[in-house]
């Protein structure tokens, strides 16, 4: 079936620093990527959708100039933290549309783990 | 737009079938009922969705109510590795992927 590869799956950076986290489609060509930030205890939250050759859509509440994301390919997605700082770390998921006839299914990557000191 | 209604937790023995409840009186007509599982520190897994008909893949069955304001999930066979979060998620047509609270199931020796 599809894959979804994230990488990395943890990071551990210091405050003041950017992160890019690379979410990959593997044998399939994804248009249409989203990113999802998880706190611990909580349920994911949807942050962004990430499209294929144009600007990123942002969900109410999330700074586009702190999470840059870029979709240069159709196997491609990066979500950056820009000057992370600690309440920045959460655990970052992507994803990508793979439903055949026309379903909306969505396949995961496993997470990327941000730890910010 | 009220998302869907899921009990917190539940408990299930090994081997029996789990039985998952959601609550989605609000469903529209063009919206389907999916469901996915996400096993602790993992991404999530897609299981199974349908509009109004049941709907059996090898993961598990969807019974939706024939007035689809509730469906339930059912895993056959509960197995130790199927304790995870399961999210009910009603959507329509290409609409973007919210997740609530979902329900805490434990599966037990």
């Amino acid at each position: 079936g599809a894959v979804v590869s994230q990488h990395p799956s943890w990071v551990i950076c210091k405050s003041g620093t950017s992160v890019k986290i690379e979410c990959r489609s593997l044998d399939f060509q994804a248009t249409t990527m989203f990113w999802y930030r998880q706190f611990p205890k909580q349920s994911l939250m949807l942050m962004a959708t990430s499209n294929e050759g144009s600007k990123a859509t942002y969900e109410q509440g999330v700074e586009k100039d702190k999470f840059l994301i870029n979709h240069a390919s159709l196997t491609l997605s990066t979500l950056t933290v820009t000057s992370a700082h600690p309440e920045d770390s959460s655990f970052y998921i992507c994803s990508a549309r793979t439903g055949s006839s026309g379903a909306n299914v969505l396949t995961f990557g496993a997470g990327s783990r941000l730890t910010v000191l | 737009d009220a998302k869907t209604t899921q009990p917190p937790s539940m408990d299930c023995a090994e081997g029996r079938a789990a039985n998952l409840p959601c609550n989605h009186s609000t469903i529209s007509g063009n919206e389907y009922v999916y469901w996915y599982r996400q096993i602790h520190s993992q991404g999530p897994q897609y299981i199974i969705h349908g509009l109004k008909n049941n709907e059996t893949n090898e993961m598990a069955s969807l019974i939706i109510t024939e007035d689809r304001k509730s469906s339930t999930l059912i895993l056959p066979h509960a197995t130790l590795r199927d304790t995870a979060v399961y999210y009910c998620i009603k959507l329509g047509g290409w609409g973007k992927l919210q997740f609530g609270a979902g329900t805490q199931v434990v599966v037990t020796p």
